[in-house]
């Protein structure tokens, strides 16, 4: 596609249950990221995708949170028993061959946890 | 402290005046910045990305390098309302990710 495309746009979600964001790269690009942007601050880190193999995934806060690139475009953050802290905007990035090139953002999604 | 420094802000400056955001960095070995402009609401866009050490221009944005101080810097040259925006700090430090710095908050005003 022509830019990184992200879905849902936006998503309320009751405290305790399971969300699943998707992001469709710009076809090519090799590298995938995944970022959580809370309320006024900076991007923050939460994983790595090159091809279909997720590379870091340091940044992910809790182990209710898992991503997947199964076939090495198309990926999946999937947050589990949503707590409110989990509130914010998660942005998928793509690369055409790592972090020298500087990211494509998608538009987000915004997560509202009730 | 975090590894990419920035002032929140926010900046205010007049219409036509150059502006300029500053950002620090910890990790020595950093190689490339990226600065990235977000207007409210929206997803973070690339301006601009600098390796070397001194500047590196492109239309009304300079980008400043100075791995000595770990510093990187960013000019807009004739401010325009419409850069009125958060303008994010960007560096290779260390991971196979970018890391952010919080932002900037500029505001032109009219």
């Amino acid at each position: 596609g022509a830019g990184v495309s992200q879905s849902p746009r936006y998503k309320v979600a009751k405290r305790g249950q399971d969300v699943a964001l998707r992001c469709d790269p710009i076809s090519g690009h090799v590298s995938l990221f995944w970022y959580q942007q809370a309320l006024g601050q900076g991007p923050e880190f939460l994983t790595y995708f090159q091809n279909e193999a997720q590379l870091d995934k340091s940044g992910l806060p809790s182990d209710r949170f898992f991503a997947e690139r199964p076939e090495g475009s198309v990926s999946t953050l999937k947050i589990q028993r949503t707590q409110q802290e989990d509130s914010a905007v998660y942005l998928c990035a793509s690369s055409l061959g790592g972090q020298f090139y500087g990211y494509t953002f998608g538009s987000g999604t915004r997560l509202t946890v009730v | 402290q975090k590894e990419v420094e920035q002032n929140s802000g926010p900046l205010s400056v007049p219409e036509g005046a150059i502006a300029s955001l500053n950002c620090t960095y910890s990790d020595r070995g950093s190689q490339s910045f990226f600065w990235y402009r977000q207007y409210s609401g929206k997803s973070p866009e690339l301006i601009m990305f600098i390796y070397s050490n001194g500047d590196k221009e492109d239309g009304r944005f300079t980008a400043q390098l100075n791995k000595a101080s770990q510093y990187v810097s960013l000019l807009i040259r004739d401010s325009q309302p419409s850069d009125s925006a958060t303008y994010l700090c960007a560096g290779d430090t260390g991971r196979r990710a970018l890391t952010f710095g919080s932002g900037t908050r500029l505001q032109v005003q009219p």
